[in-house]
């Protein structure tokens, strides 16, 4: 079974500011853990995913991902917020296997103050 | 190439009635998947299809839900019956095998009134 764990329905930051998305998660065998996002009114759009290579992942718009085994963790980072990041991000593991289905976390709302 | 499309894009019906939602997927993608996202929570998963079978359909919520996919593209769910609690917005997923990524459509958003 697994499971994921978004910290924060809400995250308020700054423009320019760090950006900090927590997510943990439970496999029982090693996982596969992606970063959606998506903007209003629009479909889910992957940010990055880690598939047991790196541990740091490098993904899209400038946000970054550390899988750590010992934490169970998965945060999503970005140095500097822009407006344009507002938006749910959610976290999502699976089973490792190329058609095991996702499991969701209940997503995190971005929210960027000029 | 075209991404994964889904419609309507709206659906507004009674209590009751039926509705179908249509889901496109990338063509040659061979795994597709339906998700619902209530308001304010993750999504959910409901069935996944190989092909034109579906192995894995643990997720779907009553015997009012089915869905079928045929020619290994298009893909149909059924709500029968439609309750209040229906309502919200069903994504559809495709993959293939390499890319382990699920590309995902608009969206239908349902509401049962």
């Amino acid at each position: 079974a697994q499971s994921v764990t978004q910290l924060g329905s809400h995250v308020s930051v700054s423009e320019g500011a760090l950006v900090l998305l927590r997510c943990n998660y439970s496999s029982s065998v090693p996982p596969y853990l992606f970063w959606y996002v998506q903007y209003p009114n629009q479909g889910l759009q992957l940010l990055l995913k880690y598939t047991s290579a790196a541990t740091l992942v490098k993904g899209i718009n400038g946000f970054e991902a550390e899988f750590k085994k010992s934490e169970t963790s998965f945060h999503l980072t970005k140095p500097s917020a822009h407006m344009s990041d507002a938006a749910e991000y959610f976290c999502a593991v699976s089973g490792g296997s190329g058609y095991s289905t996702l499991t969701f976390g209940k997503g995190t709302m971005l929210l960027v103050s000029p | 190439g075209a991404g994964v499309s889904q419609s309507p894009s709206n659906k507004v019906t009674e209590k009751g009635k039926d509705v179908e939602l249509r889901c496109d997927p990338i063509s040659g993608h061979t795994a597709l998947y339906w998700y619902r996202q209530r308001l304010g929570q993750g999504l959910e998963f409901l069935i996944y299809f190989q092909g034109n079978s579906a192995p894995d359909k643990s997720g779907l919520p009553s015997d009012r839900f089915s869905a079928e996919r045929t020619g290994e593209s298009v893909s149909t769910l059924t709500i029968q019956r439609t309750q209040q609690e229906d309502s919200a917005v069903y994504l559809c997923a495709s993959s293939d095998r390499q890319a382990l990524e699920q590309f995902f459509g608009p969206g239908t958003r349902l509401t049962v009134l």
